[in-house]
C-alpha cells in the first residue's frame, strides 16, 4: 500500500521554464512533508519541507505547496536549471499521535531532466 | 563531519551467499535508518534504531534480513541467504532529533547490491 505516490516517473523541462513535481498521499496522520533530491551515485539530500499548518513554503527557486483537503503537494522550481536534473522524492512524516512517529514514508521518485 | 559512511559502495555476490552492509552514522545522531531503493517501489524503510535499539522493523522483507546496531557509531544490515530479487541500492541515514517535526534525515551514498 503506497501511502505516498508520485505518479509521474519522469518530467522533462526546458532551461528557464518552471518544473512542477507532484505528490499525493493517503494517510491523514501525516503532518510534515519533505522533498529530497538525489543525484546518481549519491544519497538523497534534503531540499525543502512544509508543515501541515502551512500551505506554502518558499526557498529561493524552490516552492512547495500543500493542499491538505486534496492530500496533494507539489514542488515548483523556477527557473529550472540543468543542474536541477535529478530524482526528486516526496516524503511524509506522521504526527506524535501516530504509531510510527518520526518515520519518513517516501514516494517512488520523479526523474527531472532540464534541457539547456 | 564526514557525513554518513557506508561500505562497501558496490557488492556483487552469488545467490545463496551472505551479504553484510555497513554504516557509520553522523556522530551525535541518535536515530539510524536502513532503506532500500528499487525502481518499482522507490525508497522503502526497512528498519530504524533509536539509541541503538530497533524501534520499527516492519519493513524488513523476510527473515533472511537482519540488522544490528552494537554501538552508536556502527550498524550492519545482513542478508543471508541472498537472492537475485534483493538486488537494489541500500541506503543508511541518520537523524538527530525526531521530537521536532522539522528534523530531517541525512543519507549515506548507498551500497549497490547485485545478486547473481
Amino acid at each position: 500500500d503506497q501511502q505516498v505516490k508520485q505518479n509521474s516517473p519522469s518530467l522533462s523541462v526546458q532551461e528557464g521554464r518552471i518544473s512542477i513535481l507532484n505528490c499525493d498521499y493517503t494517510n491523514s496522520m501525516f503532518d510534515y512533508f519533505l522533498w529530497y533530491k538525489k543525484y546518481p551515485a549519491e544519497g538523497p539530500t534534503f531540499l525543502i519541507s512544509i508543515s501541515s499548518i502551512k500551505d506554502k513554503n518558499e526557498d529561493g527557486r524552490f516552492t512547495v505547496f500543500l493542499n491538505k483537503s486534496a492530500k496533494h503537494l507539489s514542488l515548483h522550481i523556477v527557473p529550472s536549471q540543468p543542474g536541477d536534473s535529478a530524482v526528486y522524492f516526496c516524503a511524509a512524516k506522521e504526527d506524535a499521535g501516530g504509531t510510527s512517529y518520526g518515520k519518513l514514508t517516501f514516494g517512488q521518485g520523479t526523474i527531472l531532466t532540464v534541457h539547456p | 563531519d564526514a557525513g554518513v559512511i557506508q561500505s562497501p559502495r558496490h557488492e556483487v555476490t552469488e545467490m545463496g551467499q551472505e551479504v553484510t552492509l555497513r554504516c557509520k552514522p553522523i556522530s551525535g545522531h541518535d536515530y539510524l535508518f536502513w532503506y532500500r531503493q528499487t525502481m518499482m517501489r522507490g525508497l522503502e524503510l526497512l528498519i530504524y534504531f533509536n539509541n541503538n535499539v530497533p524501534i520499527d522493523d516492519s519493513g524488513m522483507p523476510e527473515d533472511r534480513f537482519s540488522a544490528k546496531m552494537p554501538n552508536a557509531s556502527f550498524s550492519t544490515l545482513k542478508i543471508q541467504p541472498s537472492e537475485p530479487r534483493d538486488s537494489a541500492v541500500y541506503f543508511c541515514a541518520s537523524s538527530a532529533l525526531l521530537a521536532a517535526s522539522t528534523d530531517t534525515q541525512y543519507f549515506g551514498p548507498g551500497t549497490r547490491l547485485t545478486v547473481l
